[in-house]
């Protein structure tokens, strides 16, 4: 079942604007992550934000997390071309006792900048 | 230092035909894991291991087995291909342990279509 779902679920963008994508998610979650996918390759992690922190940066990275309204979003600052990506959240989630712990994947969002 | 290296990176099988796929990691992972990725699907967990010795089915398991040959390696296997498996398979390791708060190191991928 999909736990995190981004939107939109496609962004074109031209390059130097701002790019935001939002996650919104169900359950309670222990920390969320954000990762990147260029065409034909494997996810590269970006960014991961504990349930107890609201805002990181890494870069021209920076993340939020709402844990009252369960969402998050990525802000990219001045876009590049080579941003021009799918970018993915996960949420991790563990049971009551910490273990069981699992990280579940949303559908992505593309995001394309224009040159 | 090659991360996660997965072999073979595009395979075409007929229905009914077997075959591994291979994962090796040179990070010292303890953890492994095996997603499928499917359009406008995201990415969806088929098996794990948490440490070398032990395994467990993730989302989608049914129609594969799995073996964690020794702390690098974590193979992934067809025994009856059937259509649906028609997918990119992607590989991952994290640190130090099936914690909570690891990134995951993904691999490129194997690109497979069963006919």
């Amino acid at each position: 079942s999909q736990q995190g779902e981004e939107d939109p679920q496609a962004l074109s963008i031209q390059e130097g604007e701002n790019a935001t994508m939002n996650c919104s998610y169900k359950t309670s979650i222990n920390n969320l992550q954000w990762y990147r996918q260029n065409s034909g390759r494997g996810l590269v992690h970006l960014i991961l934000i504990r349930s107890n922190e609201r805002e990181k940066h890494s870069g021209r990275l920076r993340v939020t997390l709402d844990t009252s309204k369960k969402s998050s979003s990525l802000l990219i600052t001045a876009s590049r071309a080579a941003d021009t990506a799918s970018y993915f959240c996960a949420t991790g989630t563990s049971n009551s006792g910490g273990s069981n712990y699992k990280l579940t994947f949303g559908k992505g969002t593309l995001l394309t900048v224009n040159p | 230092n090659a991360g996660v290296t997965q072999t073979p990176k595009f395979q075409v099988l007929k229905t009914g035909q077997s075959m591994t796929l291979q994962c090796a990691q040179d990070m010292n992972h303890n953890s492994m894991y095996w997603y499928r990725q499917d359009p406008g699907m995201g990415l969806r967990l088929i098996y794990y291991s948490a440490s070398e010795g032990t395994t467990d089915k993730g989302e989608v398991p049914n129609g594969y087995n799995v073996s964690r040959l020794n702390k690098r390696e974590f193979s992934l296997r067809l025994e009856s291909a059937a259509p649906s498996q028609t997918s990119v398979y992607f590989c991952a390791s994290s640190e130090p342990t099936h914690s909570y708060n690891s990134p995951l190191h993904f691999g490129n991928g194997t690109r497979l279509t069963v006919t």
